[in-house]
């Protein structure tokens, strides 16, 4: 039972590269979310899906997509990826999201 | 709008010595509340939760947290800290059953031995 996984561990990208983040539950959980943790301002939700077939916006979406591919995966993209994404990225999952959040061990990004 | 709010950035304690982290929250209705610890170089674990019912919620590994809601607070303590809690700590909370967790700027908590 891996819980939360979360690939790649690191990343760089160059100004205006795309990439997708990966994320994905063992837990049958029917939530899944997309936090950034950047220093001085906790966690900060970007997207979350309350069950699969349907994704909202957090708090911080803009220069985001995301697709919940099925009930085990929910990743994350970045279409042209700006400096202000450098950020470590962590995926959570949840039986439902009014229950607690089960958090992955976070991909570490930088844009050049 | 919602937030939630860590008053210490930083704290340094000695082993054995008590602590107390605060976290106060801005919205009203029915609230959810969480301490979430990362220790070095790990993902964030759920130390305790508040939901509903008793206001003191006992936690893992010695932790505990009351909800005062006259105060909007969920206060983090532990009565006597080990070398190994060394880590960050956030305050997290959201209303109602939605999904929006909003954390706190973290508290870093470095205990020396």
């Amino acid at each position: 039972n891996a819980g939360v996984t979360q690939t790649p561990k690191f990343q760089v990208l160059k100004t205006g590269q795309s990439m997708t983040l990966q994320c994905a539950q063992d837990m049958n959980h029917n939530s899944m979310y997309w936090y950034r943790q950047d220093p001085g301002m906790g966690l900060r939700l970007i997207y979350y899906s309350a069950s699969e077939g349907t994704t909202d916006k957090g708090e911080v979406p803009n220069g985001y997509n995301v697709s919940r591919l099925n009930k085990r995966e929910f990743s994350l993209r970045l279409e042209s990826a700006a400096p202000s994404q450098t950020s470590v990225y962590f995926c959570a999952s949840s039986v439902s999201t009014g229950n607690e959040q089960f958090f992955g061990p976070g991909t570490r990004l930088t844009v050049l | 709008a919602q937030s939630v709010s860590q008053h210490n950035h930083h704290v340094i304690l000695s082993e054995a010595a008590s602590l107390e982290l605060g976290c106060n929250y801005s919205y009203g209705g029915t609230v959810n509340l969480f301490w979430y610890v990362q220790y070095p170089g790990q993902h964030l674990q759920l130390l305790l939760k508040y939901f509903s019912g008793d206001p003191l919620v006992k936690g893992i590994k010695g932790f505990e947290a009351e909800f005062i809601k006259s105060k909007f607070s969920f206060n983090l303590r532990k009565p006597s800290v080990q070398w190994s809690d060394t880590a960050e700590y956030f305050c997290a909370g959201r209303s109602g059953n939605t999904g929006k967790l909003i954390f706190g700027q973290g508290t870093t908590l470095q205990v020396k031995p």
